[in-house]
């Protein structure tokens, strides 16, 4: 069973700071890598996705990837109340490209305090 | 800006009948997908579909699901026989094939 494994939570920052969200898979293979964020009772939108080592900044978010440590992660800067919510980390499989399926962790809660 | 879009929001269905979930996929889309997400657990790949078939499925996707693409636009998910266990979020999901999936904002499904 091919797994992605994330810290359910909450992680508490207060507002302003960096927030780092973690993701480990499981397999080594995994070429394509995504982070969606999800309201509660809403879909997953699309955050960031990355596909080589190293970071890649939007604005506010970087995602780093490790693949030889079969890490992924999420930094939010600044972060603000509107960052609380659910990041789910998804992963597909390997030797494939987008259009195959998602495999999802369980999601991280953050918590974005005043 | 494009969006996927489901309905209905929500549909409460009694155990046994069967229900049919929409979904219409941004229009040069090519590769359709349905996931689950039941309260308080992780979303969950269904199946995939591209060219008019099913490209691949999950072991959840037995044979009381089907997917159609009756035409153009819509993309459906029919469970023929719902159970209990049924009840969950169902989002449907496209993309065009080169860029990451997009998702609808869900249906609600409730069985009761």
């Amino acid at each position: 069973q091919k797994e992605v494994e994330q810290n359910s939570g909450p992680l508490s920052v207060p507002e302003g700071a960096i927030a780092s969200l973690n993701c480990t898979y499981s397999d080594r293979g995994s070429q394509s890598f995504f982070w969606y964020r999800q309201y509660s009772g809403k879909s997953p939108e699309l955050i960031m996705f990355i596909y080589s080592n190293g970071d890649k900044e939007d604005g506010r978010f970087t995602a780093q990837l490790n693949k030889a440590s079969q890490y992924v992660s999420l930094l939010i800067r600044d972060s603000q109340p509107s960052d609380s919510a659910t990041y789910l980390c998804a992963v597909s499989p390997p030797n494939t490209g987008t259009a195959s399926k998602l495999t999802f962790g369980t999601g991280t809660r953050l918590q974005v305090t005043l | 800006e494009p969006e996927v879009t489901q309905t209905p929001s929500h549909q409460v269905t009694q155990m046994g009948q069967e229900v049919i979930l929409r979904c219409v996929p941004i229009s040069n889309h090519l590769y359709f997908y349905w996931y689950r997400q039941i309260l308080g657990q992780k979303v969950e790949f269904l199946v995939s579909f591209y060219n008019n078939e099913i490209s691949e499925k999950s072991e959840i996707f037995d044979d009381q699901f089907s997917v159609e693409r009756p035409d153009g636009s819509n993309f459906t998910l029919k469970i023929r026989s719902t159970k209990l266990e049924d009840s969950a979020m169902y989002f449907c999901a496209s993309t065009q094939g080169n860029q990451p999936q997009h998702f609808g904002d869900g249906t609600r499904l409730s069985i009761l």
